[in-house]
């Protein structure tokens, strides 16, 4: 059971918007600890793909966005691609726990 | 380039003991804190344990608190984490990660799998 909770699969078509979420508590994501976000490639190591809640790394399509409110937080891809099918996990800090991590999203393109 | 390759998997039978060794380069390895992330086969990110720049604090999850031991050497650009007291249950690719100052891990290795198996 992880500390921070993602919905296990998402789905949508090329071209579509798709919303990935990563609800927290207030000892986490609540309390004001910034969330970050990972895409995994099938067999590859994680990716790191927004910073500080919305920021993305160089290199990084405009079409990944991030938003934080409250205890929660979400992960945003507009203008989906195939390439974009991969697992997605949030990640943030603790106060009691130290470093969590969401239990990942599998996003599948139909 | 940042690079960091990690190394010491393999299968051991559990109650035994292994050493991952995580080699960094293209960066200034004395700037950042350097952790250990695993994932089992099939499952999600798990922080594992964390050392800061200067080796100043360790921290470990309650998983792995009292078997697993976290360290640096500077001099060889080298992250380590001896692993005693393995457990079934401790199999997983384990990835080291390098974090920024403000949180996020923006750099990680390919990973090294672990496997504890009788």
């Amino acid at each position: 059971q992880s500390v921070l909770t993602q919905p296990p699969s998402v789905s949508g078509a090329p071209g579509q918007r798709v919303t990935i979420s990563c609800t927290g508590s207030t000892s986490n994501i609540g309390a004001g600890y910034d969330v970050h976000w990972y895409q995994q490639l099938p067999g590859t190591a994680p990716k790191l793909l927004v910073y500080h809640n919305t920021n993305r790394p160089s290199g990084v399509p405009d079409r990944f966005s991030g938003s934080k409110s409250g205890t929660s937080a979400s992960l945003a891809i507009i203008g989906l691609q195939a390439e974009d099918e991969a697992d997605y996990y949030c990640q943030s800090y603790d106060g009691s726990l130290s470093i969590v991590f969401g239990g990942g999203t599998k996003l599948t393109v139909l | 380039e940042v690079q960091l390759v990690e190394s010491g998997g393999g299968l051991v039978q559990p109650g035994t003991s292994l050493r991952l060794s995580c080699t960094a380069s293209g960066f200034d390895f004395d700037d950042y804190a350097m952790h250990w992330v695993r994932q089992s086969p099939g499952k999600g990110l798990e922080w594992v344990s964390g050392i800061s720049w200067n080796r100043g604090s360790e921290g470990y999850a309650d998983s792995v608190k009292g078997r697993f031991t976290i360290s640096r050497d500077s001099a060889k650009n080298s992250l380590y984490l001896q692993m005693n007291g393995l457990r079934a249950e401790d199999t997983a690719f384990y990835f080291c990660a390098r974090r920024t100052l403000l949180g996020w891990f923006d750099s990680w290795g390919q990973g090294t799998l672990v496997a504890v198996s009788s």
